[in-house]
């Protein structure tokens, strides 16, 4: 169960759009179309953005969006606005019923 | 409106127990998989656990098998944390979040988190 490796920090100018990856394994990202994106804003609960891969749930901006390709799957933020800055985590299903995380993207806008 | 309101945290020693709860509220509990996450100070998220919407099945990341149990009263809308043994590491900010309703596999609501800090 080790963490989904994602880049430590990735910036953007406003309006700019930006991509986060998160690489597995065959194990997990590889393996299932199960990875979801969380948005973490300082001292505020996660939000999720993306789910099995690139689903959006209700009220989620359009300007996010979501694929994979082999071991790693990506978040692509369009438009990039400062309501965006916070940090975004991967999140796949492991199976044998467990889940990893990302390492964790600070995402800031310049 | 979905509610989940997690209770319990505190400073407890090295080796001691400590049982977090989660009320929940706004949905029908004892239809969803819920799940345990937690934050060390400055670190990322780590999947803590998870337990089936009937309680009868439960799942752990390896480094807390053993030592934290997951549970639920579904008479009581509550998730709970039974957490054992505990070591420094295990310092965090822990959340309760519900398995989204349309797949299991993502977490949709989350509770504000309950700080565990575990020292001496």
């Amino acid at each position: 169960q080790s963490a989904l490796t994602q880049p430590a920090s990735v910036s953007g100018s406003p309006g700019q759009s930006i991509t986060i990856s998160c690489t597995g394994t065959s194990s997990d990202v590889g393996n299932y179309n199960l990875v979801s994106w969380y948005q973490q804003h300082p001292g505020k609960a996660p939000k999720v953005m993306i789910y099995e891969g690139s689903k959006r749930p209700s009220g989620v901006s359009d300007r996010f969006s979501g694929s994979k390709s082999g071991n790693t799957a990506s978040l692509t933020i369009s438009g990039l606005q400062a309501e965006d800055e916070a940090d975004y985590y991967c999140c796949s299903y492991a199976g044998s019923s467990t889940f990893v995380f990302g390492t964790g993207t600070k995402v800031t806008v310049l | 409106e979905v509610q989940l309101v997690e209770s319990g945290g505190t400073l407890v020693q090295p080796g001691g127990s400590l049982r977090l709860s989660c009320a929940a509220s706004g949905f029908t509990f004892s239809s969803y998989w819920m799940h345990w996450v937690r934050q060390g100070p400055g670190k990322g998220l780590e999947w803590v656990s998870r337990i089936k919407s009937d309680g009868s099945y439960t799942a752990y990341a390896d480094s807390v098998k053993g030592r934290l149990t997951i549970s639920r009263d579904n008479a009581k809308n509550t998730l709970y944390l039974q957490m054992n043994s505990l070591r420094g590491e295990d310092t965090a900010v822990y959340y309760c979040a519900r398995a989204g309703s349309s797949s299991w596999y993502h977490l949709d609501y989350w509770g504000q988190g309950a700080l565990v800090t575990v020292s001496s």
